[in-house]
């Protein structure tokens, strides 16, 4: 069973600028979240879906961050104006059912904003 | 304010110690997980529990709900057990799903 899929790995951008960032989740999972990591602390959810709606962003900074999972399946999420406290890594993560079950995580995305 | 609290921040052992690592947390929790971060992010479930004990391979964790605390063990320690572990809870209220984490405890085991 293939995991949860991110791209890209790693990006280097200068404040201001926007980024964007996918995630494939595992086949057949309704529910995907997005996360950021800031380096030293634990993950943070940013944005929580089950299938295309919008379950949870009540900590997104929509300001600057929106994501979307159209057909639900796949995920955007992106960053524009970025900042420089948007250095983190992007954790994207599904499961099954939103229930309180096990998630999977995929490699995350480590943005450097310069 | 739901909150999760692990202690140490940080670990160093000797190959073959018995490791604990610790997380309190705050009420009504309909879930504890924990999971194991490797160096370049990647994340993985360990366990989830809301009661009592769970076992896989050399890993033990345990959960007091009670005094609002969860334990993960390793026994015989290895250095491929060098990683950041991290714990974190599923509150009730909102989305089951969403996870309140730990800051995590990076554990180093030299050989």
């Amino acid at each position: 069973e293939a995991g949860v899929a991110q791209s890209p790995r790693y990006k280097i951008i200068e404040k201001r600028q926007s980024v964007a960032f996918w995630c494939n989740p595992i086949s057949g999972h309704a529910t995907l979240y997005w996360y950021q990591q800031i380096l030293g602390q634990g993950p943070k959810l940013l944005i929580q879906f089950q299938n295309n709606g919008v379950v949870d962003d009540s900590q997104l900074p929509k300001d600057r961050f929106s994501a979307e999972r159209l057909k639900g399946v796949d995920s955007t999420l992106k960053i524009q104006p970025a900042k420089l406290e948007d250095s983190a890594v992007y954790l994207c993560a599904s499961s099954y059912t939103s229930g309180v079950e096990t998630q999977y995580f995929g490699p995350g995305t480590r943005l450097l904003v310069l | 304010k739901n909150e999760v609290e692990q202690s140490p921040q940080n670990l160093t052992a000797q190959e073959g110690e018995f490791i604990t690592i610790n997380c309190s947390y705050s009420v009504g929790i309909s879930a504890l997980h924990w999971l194991q971060q490797h160096p370049g992010g990647g994340i993985v479930s360990l366990f989830m529990l809301s009661s009592g004990k769970k076992k896989h391979g050399r890993l033990i964790a345990t959960i007091n709900i009670q005094e609002k605390h969860s334990s993960l063990h390793i026994t015989a320690s290895h250095p491929r057990d060098s990683a950041v572990y991290i714990c974190a809870a599923s509150y009730y209220g909102g989305s089951q799903g969403n996870l309140i984490f730990g800051k995590g405890t990076k554990l180093s085991v030299k050989p």
